[in-house]
């Protein structure tokens, strides 16, 4: 069954702090990995993607992982500020019949107090 | 601004109502995906649309109902409306190619009182 698996659920840190999201997945056959951010009430916008052939890519102080053998991700978030609280889910894709099908995981809800 | 909009952004309403929660994808995405976001839950996905067929079924009640038009607009039919229903209602669209991304809308949220 594909799944898509995220710890911790929640995770509170101290403003400056870096911290550390984890995605294991089971998701075949596998497209991309992506992580998005989402504030709350809003919808998610996208922090990272990355393909099968990819290991890591950053988007300023978010850098993202990829080991596709293992079938796991990990966000690291590096200097984190008020602003980063926010679920981050990580969402995976696999082609389906020519399209793409998203499997979402469900989500860590991060907290960065002052 | 993701270019996806969602109509309306807030709906109140009663009970065993019936509701249409409207979607416009990013300008020539064919694929359109609808998510259903109950209170401190992750996002459940409803149903997938490409280029106007149903391509995918996630856990969609059969009260809700949902298609794509011609335009590649897409329309969420919510049908004998219960206390549970209330929730933030996602969109989101995609070129519908693989690898690439997904962009959602800013959600309705839907209050059934």
């Amino acid at each position: 069954k594909n799944q898509v698996e995220q710890s911790p659920q929640s995770l509170i840190i101290l403003e400056g702090k870096n911290c550390t999201l984890q995605c294991n997945y089971t998701v075949s056959p596998f497209s991309n990995l992506r992580w998005y951010k989402q504030d709350t009430g809003r919808g998610p916008v996208s922090l990272t993607i990355m393909t099968f052939s990819e290991n890591t890519k950053s988007n300023g102080r978010y850098t993202a992982t990829l080991d596709a053998d293992t079938k796991q991700s990990s966000l690291h978030i590096t200097a984190s500020q008020l602003s980063d609280s926010a679920s981050y889910i990580c969402v995976v894709s696999g082609p389906s019949g020519g399209y793409n099908k998203l499997i979402f995981g469900a989500g860590t809800r991060l907290a960065v107090h002052p | 601004d993701s270019g996806v909009t969602q109509t309306p952004k807030h709906l109140i309403t009663a009970t065993g109502q019936r509701v249409t929660l409207r979607c416009s994808p990013r300008s020539g995405d064919l694929s359109v995906y609808w998510y259903q976001q109950s209170l401190d839950q992750g996002l459940q996905f409803l149903i997938q649309y490409y280029n106007g067929e149903e391509r995918a079924k996630g856990n969609i009640l059969e009260r809700f109902s949902a298609q794509q038009f011609p335009d590649l607009h897409s329309e969420l039919n919510l049908s004998s409306l219960e206390l549970g229903d209330s929730a933030l209602y996602f969109c989101a669209s995609s070129p519908g190619r693989l690898n690439t991304e997904a962009f959602f809308g800013q959600g309705t949220r839907l209050t059934v009182v």
